[in-house]
């Protein structure tokens, strides 16, 4: 099993440029989450999604949007990216567990830089 | 005031002390993680425990949830263990909350 993965590893766009981070797993996990994580900060959910076709909003959402079309890939887009969302995102992935509770799985994260 | 503080933000110690990292929360939870992220950057989770004590190998985790304080001990710490360790409660929706970490080194 490969986990959690993420493509690409480092990007670097100019303001008002968009692109699509995908994560992949192959867990057949459930829920899937992105994150970012800034210097001096925790990590923050941007969007999370409980199952394929569904998405919901986190913590930091403006600016950002996500779908999940099929169950192993949760795709995070900037359609116009801005200096603010240089950060390093990490892809997650988790199921439901019979207890309720669930360990979460990390992707290895990308790096973005917006100039 | 953040939802989840960690204590101490940065330690560095000798090669076989004994280490503890404390993470105390506001927010009601059912759970707790601790992650650990290397200087790589890659995240992986140590523990996730709603109650009591588990440990796994030279780790050990505590949690007291009416006390809503959650440690990390590391014994015969090794200069591997250098990294940045993030508490995590767990809310409802399977929502992490994440700490700001604590920044551990190991020297020789």
């Amino acid at each position: 099993n490969a986990g959690v993965t993420q493509t690409p590893k480092f990007r670097v766009l100019k303001t008002g440029q968009s692109m699509t981070l995908l994560c992949a797993q192959d867990m057949n996990h459930e829920y899937m989450y992105w994150y970012r994580q800034d210097p001096g900060m925790g990590l923050r959910l941007i969007h999370y999604s409980v199952g394929e076709g569904t998405t919901a909003k986190g913590e930091v959402p403006d600016g950002y949007n996500v779908s999940r079309l099929k169950k192993q890939n949760f795709l995070l887009g900037l359609e116009s990216a801005a200096p603010s969302q240089t950060s390093v995102y990490f892809c997650a992935s988790s199921n439901h567990g019979t207890s309720g509770i669930i360990t979460q799985y990390f992707g290895p994260g990308t790096r973005l830089t917006v100039l | 005031k953040n939802e989840v503080e960690q204590s101490p933000q940065n330690l560095t110690a000798q090669e076989g002390e004994f280490i503890t990292i404390n993470c105390s929360y506001s927010v009601g939870i059912s759970a707790l993680h601790w992650l650990q992220q290397h200087p790589g950057g890659g995240i992986v989770s140590l523990f996730m425990l709603s109650s009591g004590k588990k440990k796994h190998g030279r780790l050990i985790a505590t949690i007291n949830i009416q006390e809503k304080h959650s440690s990390l001990h590391i014994t015969a710490s090794h200069p591997r263990d250098s990294a940045v360790y993030i508490c995590a409660p767990i809310q409802g929706a399977q929502k992490l909350v994440f700490g700001q970490g604590t920044r551990l080194t190991i020297n020789p």
